[in-house]
């Protein structure tokens, strides 16, 4: 299986800083049909996920700009442009490049 | 809109079964791949089982955890997928989401139900 290794584990930010996870990959995630099937999710406390990002970069509708995605083959990043209070929760990558599909361990971003 | 509507969660004790059922609606659900992935208490998210659509011949895979154990379903005449738990383990406590798998990855998403396993 496909593992995907998240760091930092925790991320301590204030309101304004911009921050960034990394998604590593055990192997390239770029699929034969020429797509990366690359996502990140948020959790917040006590919700269930919610959708961010799509095929590495594309956001979800209604997500806030200061959200991007960027990355290739094994090595993924999500940037917060100026975090703001209700960043805070789980943020995971998950893969469905390859079957069966993987997440990411998770990112907790707290706010100072 | 896509709403997902899972039920069924509960306290059962070890060895003993529940199932578990996802009401969909908002989109063509005969159509879409099904997932059900959980989410142990303070843990990470982890994939349990798929079925595939007509086409493909309702294929089911499970992850390794609860293979042989975990059975899941679907009734694309009511838009619902199933999960049945047989022989239960404490290790299997956890929130339960039901979601299509979509180009978009999991676009969508329930609130979920609780399984708790103890005696």
């Amino acid at each position: 299986d496909v593992v995907l290794t998240q760091t930092p584990p925790t991320l301590l930010a204030t309101i304004g800083q911009s921050v960034s996870i990394s998604c590593r990959s055990s192997q390239s995630l770029l699929h034969s049909n020429g797509n990366t099937y690359l996502n990140w999710l948020l959790q917040r406390t006590g919700q269930s996920p919610q959708p961010l990002i799509y095929l590495v970069s594309k956001l979800e509708s209604g997500v806030p700009n200061r959200f991007s995605g960027s990355g290739s083959g094994t090595d993924f990043t999500l940037k917060i442009s100026g975090v703001e209070a209700e960043d805070l929760g789980v943020y995971y990558c998950m893969q469905f490049t390859h079957y069966p599909l993987t997440f990411g361990s998770g990112t907790k971003l707290e706010i100072k | 809109a896509v709403q997902l509507v899972e039920s069924g969660g509960g306290l059962v004790q070890p060895k003993e079964s529940l199932k578990i059922s996802c009401a969909a609606s908002g989109f063509t659900f005969s159509n879409a791949a099904m997932y059900w992935v959980r989410q142990a208490p303070g843990k990470g998210l982890e994939w349990v089982a798929r079925i595939r659509t007509k086409p493909n011949n309702y294929a089911t895979y499970y992850a390794d955890s609860v293979k042989g154990r975990f059975t899941i379903s679907r009734d694309d005449s009511k838009s619902m997928v199933y999960l049945q738990m047989d022989n239960l383990k404490t290790e299997d406590t956890a929130m339960y989401y039901c979601t299509p798998i979509t180009t978009r990855g999991f676009a969508y998403w329930g609130q979920g139900t609780l399984v708790t396993v103890s005696s």
